[in-house]
């Protein structure tokens, strides 16, 4: 089966805190997608990293990194020095082989950060 | 950047009666999709379209739902009987080849049924 597991329901900061929103996948395909999104209080989907199964190198954006380990299935997304700005609703997403190729999202992870 | 255009912003119907939910992709991209999300709740998805029919529905995806593509352009999704349950936002989505996996969202249409 081919599923996505964001065990953190809601999560709250402190601005300046770090914080890290973990992403657990299943899915039993070698060629796979993974994917971040950003769902602010106005409600659209913002789009943040793609990796594929094959580059598991870690990647950093500003004060965004992702670590993407295949030995444990995880796909986890940490935010350096938190800032209010930040509060939103954070999906991770799957997508695999197939014709359709459609996204699977996990639960999401409601991030508070206080100032 | 090219945007998908998710047409009204807000939609509020009365039980029972048919909406219809207009996308327009980007121009370039062949690969349609509409998700739903229940306030709240996880982003779901409903139905993909390719090559002017669907390739994929989810069980969601039953009777009362339609897709189409009518004229190389709108891909528009019906409701034809709605219930207090379709109330959701309903996001649109394209991507441009199967190779490509960057997918692009519309800004969603928000759904109130009373």
């Amino acid at each position: 089966a081919q599923k996505v597991t964001q065990a953190q329901t809601e999560i709250s900061v402190v601005e300046k805190e770090d914080v890290t929103l973990d992403c657990v996948y299943e899915t039993r395909d070698t060629t796979y997608y993974l994917f971040w999104y950003k769902q602010p209080p106005s409600g659209e989907l913002v789009f943040l990293i793609r990796r594929n199964s094959f580059d598991e190198q870690n990647e950093i954006s500003g004060r965004y990194s992702w670590n993407f380990q295949k030995s444990t299935s995880s796909f986890n997304f940490t935010i350096t020095a938190s800032q209010v700005v930040d509060s939103a609703v954070y999906f991770c997403a799957l997508t695999y082989g197939g014709a359709t190729n459609k996204l699977i999202f996990g639960t999401g992870t409601l991030l508070a950060v206080q100032p | 950047e090219p945007e998908v255009t998710q047409t009204p912003s807000h939609q509020v119907t009365q039980m029972g009666q048919e909406v219809i939910l207009r996308c327009v992709p980007i121009s370039n991209h062949l690969y349609f999709y509409w998700y739903r999300q229940i306030l709240g709740q996880k982003v779901e998805f409903l139905v993909s379209f390719y090559n002017n029919e669907i390739s994929e529905k989810s069980e969601i995806f039953d009777d009362q739902f339609s897709v189409e593509r009518p004229d190389g352009s709108n891909f528009t999704l019906k409701i034809r009987s709605t219930k207090l349950e379709d109330s959701a936002m309903y996001f649109c989505a394209t991507r441009r080849t199967v190779l490509n996996y960057g997918y692009t969202f519309g800004s969603g249409t928000r759904l109130t049924v009373v």
